[in-house]
Parts: C-alpha cells; sequence; structure tokens
C-alpha cells in the first residue's frame, strides 16, 4: 500500500491564484482530513470527510474548499490564494472504528 | 483553538538520557494520542491512551494520563539520535476524525 499520498510536494503562487492540493489514499479508510501547519504551531483542521459525498467544515475553513466523490480521493481548493495560507497542508485519512490517523507527507505551499 | 499544550517547547538532551514531555488539554476526552514529526515529514503515530486508562507502555515509550488534572505525559528512555523530533499530543473530543493538536516539543538528542 502507498497509504496517503500527497501532491504537489511544494507549491508557489501568486496572491489571487486558485489551485487544487490532491490527496489519495489506498487504504479504504472512511475518514479523511485536511490539516494546515504554521510554523511553531500544531496542526489545526480545515475540512473532513466521513464518506463519499459528505463533508464538514473544521477550525479554519475559510478560503478553502473541498469534495469528496470517491472513497480514495479528498482534494482540498484554495480559491483566491493569500498570503496567510502559506502553510505546509497534511491530508490524514483514518477507519470509522479506528482512532489512528495516517498522515501524508505533506504539501509546503508559499503564497507570494 | 489549541486544546492540547506541549511543554516544553523545546528539550535538548545527551543520548542515552531521558526524555519527557507533558500535554495539557482543556475539555473531556475518549483517548489522547502522541505523534512524532521528523523535520519536513508527516506525523507519525505513537501510542494512544484512553480516557479511562492511566499508564501505557510501547518499547521505550511510556505515557501517563490524568483525566482530572487533564494533562499526560510522554517518557523517552534511552534516548537515540534517531529520537530527534517533534512531539505532539492530539485529543479527539468527540470524533476520531477530528484531532485537535498542541503546538508540540522539539526534541534534539545529541549524539
Amino acid at each position: 500500500n502507498a497509504g496517503v499520498t500527497q501532491t504537489p510536494k511544494f507549491q508557489v503562487l501568486k496572491t489571487g491564484q486558485s489551485m487544487t492540493l490532491q490527496c489519495a489514499q489506498d487504504m479504504n479508510h472512511e475518514y479523511m482530513s485536511w490539516y494546515r501547519q504554521d510554523p511553531g504551531m500544531g496542526l489545526r483542521l480545515i475540512h473532513y470527510s466521513v464518506g463519499a459525498g459528505i463533508t464538514d467544515q473544521g477550525e479554519v475553513p475559510n478560503g478553502y474548499n473541498v469534495s469528496r466523490s470517491t472513497t480514495e480521493d479528498f482534494p482540498l481548493r484554495l480559491l483566491s490564494a493569500a498570503p496567510s495560507q502559506t502553510s505546509v497542508y497534511f491530508c490524514a485519512s483514518t477507519r470509522a472504528n479506528q482512532e489512528t490517523q495516517y498522515f501524508g507527507p505533506g504539501t509546503r505551499l508559499l503564497v507570494l | 483553538s489549541q486544546q492540547g499544550e506541549e511543554d516544553p517547547q523545546a528539550l535538548s538532551i545527551q543520548e542515552g538520557e531521558n526524555a519527557t514531555m507533558n500535554c495539557s488539554y482543556k475539555t473531556s476526552i475518549n483517548n489522547l494520542q502522541w505523534y512524532r514529526q521528523n523535520s519536513g515529514r508527516g506525523l507519525v503515530h505513537l501510542i494512544l491512551i484512553r480516557s479511562n486508562e492511566r499508564e501505557k507502555h510501547s518499547g521505550r515509550l511510556r505515557v501517563t494520563l490524568d483525566t482530572s488534572k487533564k494533562s499526560s505525559s510522554l517518557l523517552i528512555t534511552a534516548s537515540r539520535a534517531a529520537d530527534t523530533a517533534s512531539y505532539f499530543c492530539a485529543t479527539d473530543g468527540s470524533s476520531n476524525y477530528k484531532l485537535t493538536f498542541g503546538k508540540g516539543t522539539l526534541l534534539t538528542v545529541n549524539p
């Protein structure tokens, strides 16, 4: 199993540009989440999904959209990038009856 | 808002010494987890302790939980240079897919 994969690894955007961060998992996990990590901070939950077609907001959802059309994929869209969205983004997944989350390697985003 | 707060923010020790990190949280939990993050990498799950447990061991890791004080500690015994990483506690609140993380402790183990 590849586990949780994220692309791209690194991205530079200009303010106002849009982009999609990709996340995929091959473990047939029902739950998937997106977190952002800022310097000196822990991870903060952006959006999460408990299954295909079901998504909800986390702690810091503003400026981000998600959709879950398949169990495997959970893309995160930045609608109009802002410098405040410069961060490292992590995708995670887990089973419905499991507490441990499995994290991807992260996407480092720089918004100029 | 951050549910967990780790203490200390940074810890530097020599190889072979023990490392202790603490975590405090604010609300009721079902379980508390500890994760490790090597520089530039994703988080890796280390150990989970449930709210009805007081202590748990896994290899060189020992976790304690005091729900009356809303605090947990992670002890790494006989540390190695490879243990150098950031360590985060995470609490689940009402659901296992909505973890709340602390700010982490940066552990440096000097060879």
